[in-house]
């Protein structure tokens, strides 16, 4: 039973415009939110988190925003660069100490 | 660079074979969790060790059993293999328990059974 889904394999966005990623979970109890990037032949490297107390967090050109009525969470790049062509995986966990579950993740890819 | 090794890197074998995979986690940490991800499939997780212990377990099968030694390296055997094991395995690490954090992947092992 996939308790985080992310229903789009794949996008391609031309560089410059607004990426958005978006991931929906079915687990009420989940209150910590990954998003990982993922590169060929490398494993997943964190990316952004938020917690559930929050309904945006923002680093850089990466922001996620967290619904928590829909149960989605939504990853935005802007701008998007070439070099964000990678595959992207939510994750989320319910309270300390337990484990993570993981998307099927979303490749994107940024067209110069 | 994650700080996290894992070896080896390719691994081919048969149907019916064990392998054995190894992680080092980062330095200082405690916690080693192993993932699989088959073709079109998320990471799906595995088992988790805290400081030689096991913490958690997901859908790991039967033929599937890991470990963790004193010095905190992890070892993931999995024995009768069929062709559906064939998968990236990773693992991952974290400090402490599992409390709010991230956890910084290996490069995985790429494991093919013919």
């Amino acid at each position: 039973d996939q308790q985080v889904k992310q229903n789009s394999p794949s996008l391609s966005v031309q560089e410059g415009r607004i990426s958005i990623l978006n991931c929906d979970y079915t687990n009420s109890m989940f209150d910590y939110f990954l998003w990982y990037k993922k590169y060929p032949a490398e494993g997943p490297t964190f990316l952004i988190s938020i917690s559930s107390i929050k309904d945006k967090n923002e680093d850089g050109r990466f922001t996620v925003f967290l619904n928590k009525s829909a149960k989605h969470l939504s990853l935005h790049i802007v701008p998007s660069q070439p070099g964000d062509s990678a595959v992207y995986f939510c994750a989320a966990s319910a309270g300390t100490g337990n484990q993570f579950y993981f998307g099927t993740g979303t490749s994107l890819t940024v067209i110069p | 660079d994650s700080g996290v090794t894992q070896t080896p890197k390719h691994l081919i074998t048969a149907t019916g074979q064990r392998v054995t995979l190894r992680c080092s986690p980062r330095s200082g940490d405690l916690s080693v969790y192993w993932y699989q991800q088959s073709l079109d499939q998320g990471l799906q997780f595995l088992i988790q060790y805290y400081n030689g212990e096991e913490r958690a377990k997901g859908n790991i099968l039967e033929r599937f059993s890991a470990q963790q030694f004193p010095d905190l390296h992890s070892e993931l055997n999995l024995s009768s293999l069929e062709l559906g094991d064939s998968a990236l395995y990773f693992c991952a690490s974290t400090p402490s328990r599992g409390s709010l954090e991230t956890q910084y992947f290996g490069p995985g092992t790429r494991l093919l059974v013919l």
